[in-house]
């Protein structure tokens, strides 16, 4: 069974500029949530998507954005990108809403210069 | 404000031998807490998780402890092996806030010495 993919692996960008992360959940999970995460803060949560719904949100500005696919794809996007963006964006999916067991990707890997 | 504490970023242990990993949680509405362990390069993976209605949960070498009353848990893993060596990282959820919405510590980086 194919993990979870996310797509850029690393990218970098610079201050001001926009960027959109993909993650392709394991086949027949239908939750996608977004975590960020810095060497000082650990693992973050951003939000959860679920039947192209968002159904949780995490304390961050409204930079931060995702989207889920029928497929259950799901992007991110961060806009008008600042230096304290620069963080491994992981991706996770579960099979449902409320099972606590998320199976991460590897993540993407973004630094703003 | 970090809800769940993990105050030892490292711990090293000979292999063969007990290596205990401690966590603290602040918030009382925590109902589900899970480790995670993740190596180099590599998303985390889920290792063990218990509810809050108990107070261990076993899967082979892998023990986690729930002490509620001082919000605190721990993951015990014996015999610790090298291929042990990870960061581990201890999560929490609630009910009212999302159980897929899990709040994180900073992670203990755990070394098992041949």
């Amino acid at each position: 069974k194919a993990g979870v993919t996310q797509t850029p692996r690393y990218l970098i960008k610079t201050r001001g500029q926009q960027v959109t992360l993909s993650c392709s959940p394991i086949s027949g999970h239908r939750s996608v949530s977004w975590y960020q995460q810095t060497p000082g803060q650990g693992l973050q949560f951003l939000f959860e998507y679920f039947s192209e719904t968002q159904r949780n949100k995490g304390n961050f500005p409204g930079r931060f954005s995702g989207r889920q696919f029928s497929n259950s794809r799901s992007e991110m996007n961060v806009s008008t990108l600042e230096l304290g963006d620069s963080a491994l964006y992981l991706c996770a999916s579960s099979l449902g809403l409320y099972t606590g067991e998320l199976f991460f990707g590897e993540g993407s890997r973004l630094t703003v210069l | 404000d970090q809800q769940v504490k993990q105050n030892s970023p490292s711990l090293s242990v000979q292999e063969g031998r007990i290596s205990i990993l401690n966590c603290d949680y602040t918030n009382s509405m925590f109902d589900y807490f899970l480790w995670y362990k993740k190596y180099p390069a590599e998303g985390p993976t889920f290792l063990i998780s218990i509810s809050s209605i108990k107070d261990k949960n076993e899967d082979g070498r892998f023990t986690v402890f729930l002490n509620k009353s001082a919000k605190h848990l721990s993951l015990h893993i014996v015999p610790s092996q090298p291929g042990d060596s990870a960061v581990y990282f201890c999560a929490a959820s609630a009910d009212q806030t999302g159980a897929n919405n899990l709040f994180f510590g900073t992670g203990t980086r755990l070394t098992v010495i041949p």
